[in-house]
């Protein structure tokens, strides 16, 4: 499984988009970039998927340069409801061991 | 709620006691899997069933753990001797195991917290 690197904590305020930068550098050619999230209390949950250029869907958006050793998560607009720890994962598309490492938490502020 | 379910959601024993956790997939999925989780780190991949079958189970922490799935439905996860050690959340996840291409979102349940006294 390709190790992956985030920062540890961002703050953001409401309103603003908040970009997280995920980076893997031994991605594989078969491997995919998918996002979780993570309330307190509470099971991870799927954001997003991508395998190249960019993807979005009606919560965020994934943008992944050409070389995909590093990928973007972009929120737009967040709220004090997007408070959660993101993770970023790489593996094949349904690899079944998922290694979730420290992730990102992210603090909205009002 | 067709979520995943996990009981109990909180579990206080003492160190040797044995702990078993129950978790109820999503009806219709094939795939079920374990984790566990101490504060401030992600979840740990334990282990995976698809249907009654155990794939994997290397991640498994000691002999101590085991899980089954005897009738490719529920799936419980036993922990014999507990230590403190042990102390976590253990979340469990299911999936739609399927061929193809399309992503088969693992959906996890709300977890059961462990405390080893």
């Amino acid at each position: 499984l390709a190790k992956t690197t985030q920062p540890i904590s961002m703050d953001s305020y409401e309103g603003q988009e908040v970009n997280i930068t995920c980076s893997h550098n031994n991605i594989a050619t078969n491997d995919y970039i998918t996002w979780y999230q993570q309330f307190p209390s509470q099971g991870p949950r799927f954001i997003i998927q991508g395998y190249k250029t960019k993807v979005t869907n009606e919560v965020a958006s994934l943008f992944i340069p050409a070389d995909r050793k590093s990928s973007t998560l972009s929120l737009p607009r967040v709220s004090l409801s997007d408070t959660a720890v993101y993770y970023c994962l790489v593996g094949a598309r349904n690899f079944n061991k998922f290694y979730f490492g420290s992730g990102t938490k992210l603090n909205v502020k009002p | 709620d067709t979520g995943v379910s996990q009981n109990p959601r909180h579990k206080i024993t003492k160190r040797g006691q044995n702990v078993t956790f129950r978790c109820d997939p999503i009806s219709e999925h094939n795939r079920l899997y374990w984790y566990r989780q101490t504060l401030g780190q992600g979840p740990e991949f334990l282990t995976y069933f698809q249907n009654e079958a155990q794939l994997e189970k290397s991640r498994l922490l000691s002999d101590r753990f085991s899980a089954e799935r005897p009738k490719g439905s529920f799936s419980t996860l036993e922990i014999q001797r507990t230590e403190q050690g042990d102390s976590a959340m253990y979340l469990c996840a299911s999936s739609l195991g399927t061929s193809g291409g399309a992503y088969n979102e693992q959906f996890f349940g709300p977890g059961t917290r462990l405390t080893v006294l």
